[in-house]
């Protein structure tokens, strides 16, 4: 068991330049979640997948923002124009949800994001 | 926004006593969640209570659950230097669009000082 990896775990970008994150969950899990995470704060959940579907989006994600799951194996989460209030920790989190009960969501180290 | 409000903000002990932390959240759930945070680091998922269940323990770790009041605590007991670090619950509830998202208080910091 690997975990939930995210990749790259730091990024740092000038403003206006599109970025990328990727995220490779736990193997057998159905669910992949996206939350962001700014300094003192706790995570605010962006939207998630149940295996390849993208199902819901929060207020958060503007239009700049862009999520997939292709063949519900690993996520990009895409930010294009990046402006310096995208700054923060996105982090990615799986989980397995089977028959409408929930269960325990496991956590990538996350990938922070500054854009100067 | 928000749901979950830990309560004290911050909380500093000498290693060896217990330390406990509440949270509070407004909407009914399915369970509830405890994560530790290191400083700049990812989540560490510490323990599940679902909402039928009143109280749990893994280890050095006691959660309660109290539904009635939208409550629960972690207790940590013997603390330990390492147990430095930030302390999230998370309540878990379908938003209507089945995605049982986790909502975060913004967390208690607790510094355990050898």
């Amino acid at each position: 068991d690997t975990g939930v990896s995210q990749n790259p775990r730091h990024k740092i970008t000038k403003r206006g330049q599109n970025v990328t994150f990727r995220c490779d969950p736990i193997s057998e899990h159905n669910r992949l979640y996206w939350y962001r995470q700014t300094l003192g704060q706790g995570p605010e959940f962006l939207t998630y997948f149940q295996n390849e579907a993208q199902l819901e989006k929060s207020r958060l994600l503007s239009d700049r923002f862009s999520a997939e799951r292709p063949k519900g194996s690993f996520s990009t989460l895409e930010i294009q124009r990046t402006e310096q209030g995208d700054s923060a920790m996105y982090l990615c989190a799986s989980s397995l949800v089977l028959a409408g009960t929930t269960d325990t969501q496991y956590f990538g180290p996350g990938t922070r994001l500054t854009v100067l | 926004s928000q749901q979950g409000e830990e309560d004290p903000q911050a909380l500093s002990i000498q290693e060896g006593e217990n330390a406990t932390m509440n949270c509070s959240y407004k909407t009914s759930i399915n369970n509830l969640q405890w994560y530790r945070q290191n400083s700049g680091r990812g989540l560490v998922h510490l323990i599940l209570i679902r909402s039928n269940e009143r109280e749990k323990h893994s280890g050095r770790l006691r959660v309660t659950l109290d539904t009635s009041k939208k409550s629960s605590s972690l207790l940590i007991t013997a603390s330990r230097a390492a147990d430095t670090a930030s302390y999230f619950c998370a309540t878990d509830a379908d938003s209507g669009a089945g995605s049982y998202q986790l909502t975060f208080g913004k967390g208690t910091k607790l510094s355990v000082i050898p």
